[in-house]
């Protein structure tokens, strides 16, 4: 079974620019999250899907942040205009419902400089 | 927010020996659930403890939860090197997945 996959590996940027990630779940897995991990912390749910639809995003900053999943599968997370602070490993996990095993991809690494 | 707190913080043992890490959280939850994190990598899922079970076993490992105390403990019996990594609680409040900040171990051989 494939698992969560997730592209770019790594990103630099410079401050005020922007950057998207990308996920692919895995399938048939209908939760979706995005989690923030900075250097040395926990991973900080930003948003959770269950199939297209938002369940959770109160700790989105959505003057920055947004965050979509089309057609209930794949999504992308996206940052206009990075901010230092925002330098951490996007992670992106999967489950096959909620209150169920969550399944992480390798994470995304961004550097914003 | 973070909701579950792990302790210690960090911790150093021997290979052969036991380590207990310990999360304790603040709200009822449905289930809670330990990750190992092997450093630049991603989460990888251990055990998950239900509210209404009081102790887990899989292979090397054992959970066991007290809601009482709203606080959860992790054993790895006979430690190895690879062990070494970061272990993680997480509590789930009706589908909603909160992390600590994690216990860091490392096994020296």
């Amino acid at each position: 079974e494939a698992g969560v996959a997730q592209s770019p590996r790594y990103k630099i940027i410079e401050k005020r620019q922007s950057v998207a990630f990308w996920c692919n779940p895995i399938s048939g897995h209908a939760t979706l999250y995005w989690y923030q991990q900075i250097l040395g912390q926990g991973p900080k749910l930003l948003i959770q899907f269950q199939n297209n639809g938002v369940v959770d995003d109160s700790q989105l900053p959505k003057d920055r942040f947004s965050a979509e999943r089309l057609k209930g599968v794949d999504s992308t997370l996206k940052i206009q205009p990075a901010k230092l602070e925002d330098s951490a490993v996007y992670l992106c996990a999967s489950s096959l419902v909620r209150e169920n095993t969550i399944y992480f991809g390798e994470g995304s690494w961004l550097t914003v400089v | 927010s973070q909701q579950g707190e792990e302790d210690p913080q960090a911790l150093s043992i021997q290979e052969g020996e036991n380590a207990t890490m310990n999360c304790s959280y603040k709200t009822s939850i449905n289930n809670l659930q330990w990750y190992r994190q092997n450093s630049g990598r991603g989460l990888v899922h251990l055990i998950l403890i239900r509210s209404n079970e009081r102790e887990k076993h899989s292979g090397r490992l054992r959970v066991t939860l007290d809601t009482s105390k709203k606080s959860s403990s992790l054993l790895i019996t006979a430690s190895r090197a690879a062990d070494t990594a970061s272990y993680f609680c997480a509590t789930d409040v009706n589908g909603d997945m909160r992390f600590g900040a994690g216990t860091r171990l490392t096994v020296k051989p």
